[in-house]
């Protein structure tokens, strides 16, 4: 799920199927990680978090698994929907401060 | 839903000339931040503020770039003099607690798009 530059990985699914989206972080001490929606012109939308406490949480459609020993991040959404499609970007905080570190995103394209 | 609001929503600007970024958070919110997003990049980190002062601030939040929170609503964001490399969508973001908070939730609004030329 990382990027470089203006290049974005794009995941492509068909409507009603199930999107896996994954994050590579780096900094070990991380506490905490968000996943956010960006859609074309807008601002980052608040999808769902998790803290490194945990290795998974649940919301509406969407799951977050974490997985601290090599230092990966997936969001899952269920049944894909053709509102679902934007960029999506991982972030991670550490409790020590106040700002997020974000990654480079994945454009998500839902086919109807 | 409350959200964050942001003015303008996109400002052109001479290099060199002076740009005030106007951000309305939300209301119950203690925590303030901007970020930045250079177009096709990802989201970058500026400054937070807390209980009228920065708390945190990164590399590119150097001595052209200040924050203020001028009243009990606006919280603004100042580039002395542009460069054409400020050219950025500009993001607004205000929570009501900070990082280690459990829950804590960072709310960002619409963005101001500013183009130096």
């Amino acid at each position: 799920g990382e990027s470089v530059g203006l290049h974005l990985p794009t995941l492509s699914v068909q409507e009603g199927d199930n999107s896996i989206i994954n994050c590579a972080y780096s900094n070990s001490a991380s506490d905490y990680f968000i996943w956010y929606k960006q859609e074309s012109g807008k601002g980052p939308q608040f999808i769902i978090d998790i803290r490194s406490n945990m290795d998974k949480r649940q919301g509406q459609r969407v799951t977050v698994l974490l997985n601290k020993t090599v230092k990966h991040l997936s969001l899952q959404i269920a049944a894909t929907q053709p509102g679902d499609s934007a960029v999506y970007f991982c972030a991670e905080g550490e409790d020590a401060g106040n700002m997020l570190t974000f990654g480079g995103g994945t454009r998500l394209m839902v086919k109807p | 839903e409350p959200e964050v609001t942001q003015t303008p929503s996109h400002q052109v600007t001479q290099m060199g000339q002076e740009v005030i970024l106007r951000c309305v958070p939300i209301s119950n919110h203690l925590y303030f931040y901007w970020y930045r997003q250079i177009l096709g990049q990802k989201v970058e980190f500026l400054v937070s503020f807390y209980n009228n002062e920065i708390s945190e601030k990164s590399e590119i939040f150097d001595d052209q770039f200040s924050v203020e929170r001028p009243d009990g609503s606006n919280f603004t964001l100042k580039i002395r003099s542009t460069k054409l490399e400020d050219s950025a969508m500009y993001f607004c973001a205000s929570s009501e607690l900070g990082n280690s908070n459990s829950g804590n939730t960072i709310y960002f609004g619409e963005g101001s798009w500013l183009t130096v030329v």
